[in-house]
């Protein structure tokens, strides 16, 4: 099993430019989520969905979306780059095993900066 | 914002050594709690959950202080392959989104 795979692994954007993160889990999870992680920010959830054709906002939703069209696939997409979305991006997924209990198994990340 | 807070260190230990790290969060009604490991620019695996009874995984320790609101994490014989960014996570439960990571903190073991 390949786990949950991103792509692209890295990528340069200019202000203004759009692009797509696409995130794919082969362990048949419900859930999963996306991150940013910044230098002294720590972890942080930009929307997540708890199911195919669900999504939900999360701590810092702003700039971004999200699609889950398919189980295995979560989607973040930038409209509109902007230097402050420069960040390290992780998607995660995790089983249904209830909230309290959510092992959440990462990508490997991609790195982002917007010029 | 609830939240989660560490020491960020480094905390530089030789070989062999016992190193501890705490981490304080601020909201009361917090229900499950977990560390996990980051290595240098890999991403966020899980270590050990954490259980109000406490719970041991070879070297690796965790403790529940619901009282004081903080959980801990102590690493007996230190290796250098323990050298990683300790975070701490915190779920408050009603849904999935409630899960709060600490910043982490550093460890570097030394030979």
């Amino acid at each position: 099993n390949a786990g949950v795979t991103q792509t692209p692994k890295f990528r340069v954007l200019k202000t203004g430019q759009s692009m797509t993160l696409l995130c794919a889990q082969d362990m048949n999870h419900e859930y999963m989520y996306w991150y940013r992680q910044d230098p002294g920010m720590g972890l942080r959830l930009i929307h997540y969905s708890v199911g195919e054709g669900t999504t939900a906002k999360g701590e810092v939703p702003d700039g971004y979306n999200v699609s889950r069209l398919k189980k295995q696939n979560f989607l973040l997409g930038l409209e509109s780059a902007a230097p402050s979305q420069t960040s390290v991006y992780f998607c995660a997924s995790s089983q249904d095993r209830g909230v309290l209990y959510n092992e959440q198994f990462f990508g490997p990340g991609t790195r982002l900066t917007v010029l | 914002r609830k939240e989660v807070e560490q020491d960020p260190g480094p905390f530089n230990v030789p070989e062999g050594a016992t190193v501890a790290f705490n981490c304080t969060y601020s909201n009361s009604a917090s229900q499950s709690f977990f560390w996990y490991r980051q290595d240098c620019r890999k991403e966020p695996k899980l270590l050990m959950s954490v259980y109000s009874s406490g719970n041991e995984d070879g070297r690796f320790t965790a403790q529940l202080n619901r009282a004081s609101q903080y959980i801990s994490l102590l690493i007996r014989d230190s290796k250098l392959s323990d050298s990683a960014t300790y975070l701490c996570v915190v779920v408050y439960g009603g849904s999935q989104g409630n899960l709060i990571f600490g910043k982490g903190t550093k460890l570097s073991v030394k030979p």
